[in-house]
């Protein structure tokens, strides 16, 4: 069974559109996170969830939208989407979070190409 | 703010070469440093995480070591094999969840 699942895989939309990307995690795992990869392949944090509660805000336009229904669950959802978002998005999760133990599970990653 | 930087940022050795990748962090106060591997199109694979107090991790053919002071950290693979072509990706973890990973050395093993 997948760890760290995403959907979709791939995602190709017009500019201006909105768009949502899911993620799930079925490690009974409290902390969430989701991660860009531009095309210079760095990868970098934008959001972490714990127990539903959001931690980790970095200087991500307020067109991104992290939404936890549960702890299981952190959906992105993306207004207005543009040109330079296109990007592999990654969603991970770990046990506890803030531990100098804890690892991360990443899931296979949405690829968005905005046209 | 903590910058992580890998070199290289690619390498290509026959099958069989015992090889170092290396990684630097410029903030010391870590918890813990982590090594995944990256194949192409997939998620990242841990690999393995050493804690601040820790100077080396090993797991089989894989070893990592943890200088905080100086900032650095290398990964040491024994008998490369084709199998092991991938990216490997550094990644510090500071005073909150989140990880600031370097851009990761391409490692290709040749047969």
């Amino acid at each position: 069974d997948t760890a760290v699942s995403q959907t979709p895989k791939y995602l190709v939309t017009q500019m201006g559109n909105d768009k949502s990307i899911k993620c799930e995690q079925n490690l009974g795992h409290d902390t969430m996170y989701w991660y860009k990869q531009d095309s210079k392949k760095f990868l970098k944090i934008m959001f972490s969830y714990n127990n539903k509660e959001l931690i980790i805000n970095e200087t991500v336009p307020n067109r991104f939208s992290p939404k936890s229904p549960d702890k299981a669950h952190l959906n992105l959802h993306i207004n207005s989407l543009e040109l330079g978002d296109s990007a592999v998005y990654f969603c991970a999760s770990s046990p506890m979070g803030l531990s100098s133990t804890d690892t991360q599970y990443f899931g296979p990653g949405t690829r968005l190409t905005v046209l | 703010k903590q910058e992580v930087t890998q070199i290289p940022a690619a390498l290509s050795v026959p099958e069989g070469e015992n090889l170092v990748l290396n990684c630097s962090f410029t903030d010391s106060a870590i918890y813990n440093l982590q090594w995944f591997r990256q194949d192409p199109g997939k998620g990242l694979t841990s690999l393995l995480l050493i804690q601040s107090s820790q100077r080396e991790q090993t797991s089989g053919r894989l070893n990592a070591s943890l200088d905080k002071s100086s900032g650095r950290s290398t990964l040491y693979i024994a008998a490369s094999q084709p199998g092991d072509s991938a990216t490997y990706l550094c990644a510090v973890q500071g005073g909150s969840e989140k990880l600031v990973f370097g851009k990761g050395t391409k490692l290709t093993v040749n047969p």
